[in-house]
């Protein structure tokens, strides 16, 4: 089946600092990414919605210059955290299709998601 | 806008006891339901798709049910094992959107 790598599992970083991850589709090409935030206890909140070649798409409230996604080939989508604080310490998730007709009836696969700690 | 909800919260029950995890959204013009699971600190695994056109789905112990009309799913466990115990999402493909709503998930604890 579809396999969504994401990089890396884990990271902690200082306030202050960026840190990218990566959302890879390992055997399909996805042309639609999502990234998903996930609070502690908590559902997880759609962020933002990445086509390849355009800009990304993003859900009200979620900060664009703050959360940077690039979506530059059909297999690879990275979402860059910029000047991290605390607040921001959480778990990131991604998943990906092909944004084809028969993809919208087909599960989406996740990335095993980012757990963020901001110090 | 889509909002998706789960009831109850949390759940803990003894082990072989049959449960029944509900999901209601507000807009039925969706693609799917997808159910899942999530273990602490984990990503998520997926455990059954609904097509809009379908009224349910089997997949061993577990069932899921859409009434799309109502805005309802379920999620039947049977004979419940300390092994499920995880949180379950479920969560909609938006027709309009394409995007994937989750619901407020259910925490299930099942106790030898």
């Amino acid at each position: 089946g579809a396999v969504v790598s994401q990089h890396p599992s884990r990271v902690i970083c200082k306030s202050g600092t960026s840190v990218k991850i990566e959302c890879r589709s390992l055997d399909f090409q996805a042309t639609t990414m999502f990234w998903y935030r996930q609070f502690p206890k908590k559902s997880l909140m759609l962020m933002a919605t990445s086509n390849e070649g355009s800009k990304a798409t993003y859900e009200q409230g979620v900060e664009k210059d703050k959360f940077l996604i690039n979506h530059a080939s059909l297999t690879l989508s990275t979402l860059t955290v910029t000047s991290a604080h605390p607040e921001d310490s959480s778990f990131y998730i991604c998943s990906a299709s092909t944004g084809t007709e028969s993809s919208y009836n087909s599960p989406l696969h996740f990335g095993n998601g980012t757990r963020l700690t901001v110090t | 806008k889509q909002e998706v909800t789960q009831i109850p919260a949390a759940l803990s029950v003894p082990e072989g006891e049959n449960l029944v995890l509900n999901c209601s959204f507000t807009d039925s013009a969706i693609y799917n339901l997808q159910w899942f699971r999530q273990d602490p600190g984990k990503g998520l695994t997926s455990l059954l798709l609904i097509q809009s056109s379908q009224r349910e789905q089997t997949s061993g112990r577990l069932n899921a049910s859409l009434d799309k009309s109502s805005g309802r799913s379920t999620l039947y466990i049977a004979a419940s094992q300390p092994g499920d115990s995880a949180t379950y999402l479920c969560a909609v493909r938006s027709y309009n959107t394409d995007k994937l709503i989750f619901g407020t998930g259910t925490r299930l604890q099942v106790f030898p």
